[in-house]
């Protein structure tokens, strides 16, 4: 099955750096890549996804990056913020028999310093 | 605005009881999954549902069953609680079958097993 591997597992970063966040698969038939942020206590919430005919996808100040021939992708946040603190997942799915799942890395704690 | 509601937010159970945990969503959604979240370890699929009446096994399924009967509504179920059980339930729903959908989560489930 797919394997996600997420690093690192946490980031302290002050206001205002980038934060880079790096995630790596073993499925090379995986195509959809999500983000989810998940702030304390609160249920995780898709931020970011891209798939796999496209290399980059930019929202104001998050960007994805996916390189399928080393099969990696990465969450890239510019000018953080304290409310940017949170744990994020990074997700890889594929299509099974007409559903698809998700595999999960086990989660980066961003911590955003005033 | 897509709405999962989880039955409860904590519970408390005995070892070797039976558990039931309840996920109910309001956009008519095919897809339904649980999954199960420790810390360092992400989130784990236990079980998902693609229609009424169909399951189908995640990752980690030892241990629990599910049940789908409505559409809305998908149930996961603890037939023997253990200790190791212990732990944070999430359920989360998505449109179709169709690839790369983002998953909408509920607000979690926290379970203690005594």
């Amino acid at each position: 099955g797919e394997n996600v591997e997420q690093h690192p597992s946490t980031l302290s970063v002050q206001e205002g750096d980038s934060a880079v966040i790096k995630c790596t698969y073993s499925d090379s038939a995986s195509n959809y890549f999500p983000w989810y942020k998940q702030e304390l206590g609160k249920r995780p919430q898709l931020i970011i996804d891209i798939r796999s005919n496209v290399g980059e996808k930019k929202d104001q100040r998050i960007a994805v990056t996916l390189n399928k021939t080393a099969k990696h992708f990465s969450l890239h946040i510019t000018e953080t913020q304290p409310e940017d603190s949170a744990v994020y997942f990074c997700a890889a799915s594929k299509r099974n028999s007409g559903y698809s799942t998700l595999t999960f890395g086990k989660g980066t704690m961003l911590l955003v310093s005033p | 605005d897509v709405k999962v509601t989880q039955s409860s937010r904590y519970l408390v159970k005995r070892t070797g009881e039976k558990v039931f945990l309840e996920c109910v969503q309001d956009m008519d959604h095919e897809n339904m999954f649980w999954y199960r979240q420790d810390p360092g370890l992400g989130l784990r699929l236990i079980y998902f549902s693609y229609d009424v009446k169909m399951k189908e096994k995640g990752d980690i399924p030892e241990g629990y069953s599910v049940s789908r009967e409505k559409k809305e509504r998908f149930s996961l179920i603890l037939e023997s609680a253990s200790t190791n059980q212990t732990s944070m339930y999430l359920c989360a729903s998505k449109p179709g079958q169709s690839w790369g959908e983002t998953q909408y989560f509920g607000p979690g489930t926290r379970l203690l097993v005594l």
